[in-house]
C-alpha cells in the first residue's frame, strides 16, 4: 500500500508569510507524528497526534505553530508569521499505535521549507 | 532537545568493510531504534532493541544496547556502496509519545 506522502515536497515563502504543510499517513494509522530537520541534524520532535487529539505538542517551539488532524487522518502544520529560522525540512511520521512504545513510525519523505 | 549523540558524526569505508557507529543517550529508554535517511529522502526504520536486550542481529545489521553505560552501537557488515546514507538512533520513552533522534553519522561506502 501507499506511503506516507506529503506536499508540497518544497516551499519556498516570504519571512512574515503564513505556510501549511500536509501529511497524508498510512491508511489506518492511528498515530501521527511532525518533525522538524535542520541541515544536518537529527529530526526534531514537534507534535503528536493519537487520532484527532494531539497528545503531545511539547515540541511546538512557539505560537507561530500550530498543527490539526480534524478527521483522525490527513494533518496540516501551520505556521504562521514565518521566520527565516523556520526554514527545515519538516517530516511527517504515522504508526499503527497500538500503546507499545515499540511501535515503528514510517516516515513522508518531507516538506522543505524555505523562508526568505 | 535531542538526547541521542552519534559518533563518529561522518565514517568513510572501502566496499566490504565493517561500519559500526555508536549513540549515547540520556535518561532511561523503552527501547532504542535505529533509522537511516538517504540524502533528500524521509527515514527509514532498521532495527528496534528493547532496554532488557542486550544484542540483536537483522541482515547484516548488529545492534548491541548497554543500558549502564546508556550507549547502543550498530555494526553493519560486509558494507556496500547503496549502505551510503545518514544513520541516527532514535531514543524512546516509555510513554512511547515521543522519540528522541541524535545528530546522526553520515556513512561513505566507497566502491
Amino acid at each position: 500500500g501507499a506511503g506516507v506522502s506529503q506536499t508540497p515536497s518544497n516551499k519556498v515563502t516570504e519571512k512574515g508569510k503564513y505556510v501549511e504543510l500536509r501529511c497524508d499517513p498510512i491508511s489506518g494509522h492511528t498515530a501521527l507524528y511532525w518533525y522538524r530537520q535542520s541541515l544536518g541534524q537529527g529530526p526534531e520532535f514537534l507534535i503528536y497526534f493519537q487520532g484527532t487529539g494531539a497528545a503531545d505538542d511539547s515540541g511546538l517551539p512557539n505560537d507561530r505553530f500550530f498543527a490539526v488532524r480534524p478527521e483522525g487522518s490527513v494533518s496540516t502544520l501551520k505556521i504562521q508569521r514565518t521566520e527565516r529560522g523556520d526554514s527545515a525540512v519538516y517530516l511527517c511520521a504515522s504508526s499503527n499505535y497500538s500503546g507499545a512504545s515499540t511501535d515503528t513510525q514510517y516516515f513522508g519523505p518531507g516538506t522543505r521549507l524555505t523562508v526568505l | 532537545s535531542q538526547q541521542g549523540e552519534e559518533d563518529p558524526q561522518a565514517l568513510s569505508i572501502q566496499e566490504g568493510e565493517n561500519a559500526t557507529m555508536n549513540c549515547s543517550y540520556k535518561t532511561s529508554i523503552n527501547n532504542l531504534q535505529w533509522y537511516r535517511q538517504n540524502s533528500g529522502r524521509g527515514l527509514v526504520h532498521l532495527i528496534l532493541i528493547r532496554s532488557n536486550e542486550r544484542e540483536k542481529h537483522s541482515g547484516r545489521l548488529r545492534v548491541t544496547l548497554d543500558t549502564s553505560k546508556k550507549s547502543s552501537s550498530l555494526l553493519i557488515t560486509a558494507s556496500r556502496a547503496a549502505d551510503t546514507a545518514s544513520y541516527f538512533c532514535a531514543t524512546v520513552t516509555n510513554t512511547g509519545n515521543q522519540f528522541y533522534f541524535g545528530t546522526g553519522t553520515s556513512l561513505t561506502v566507497i566502491p
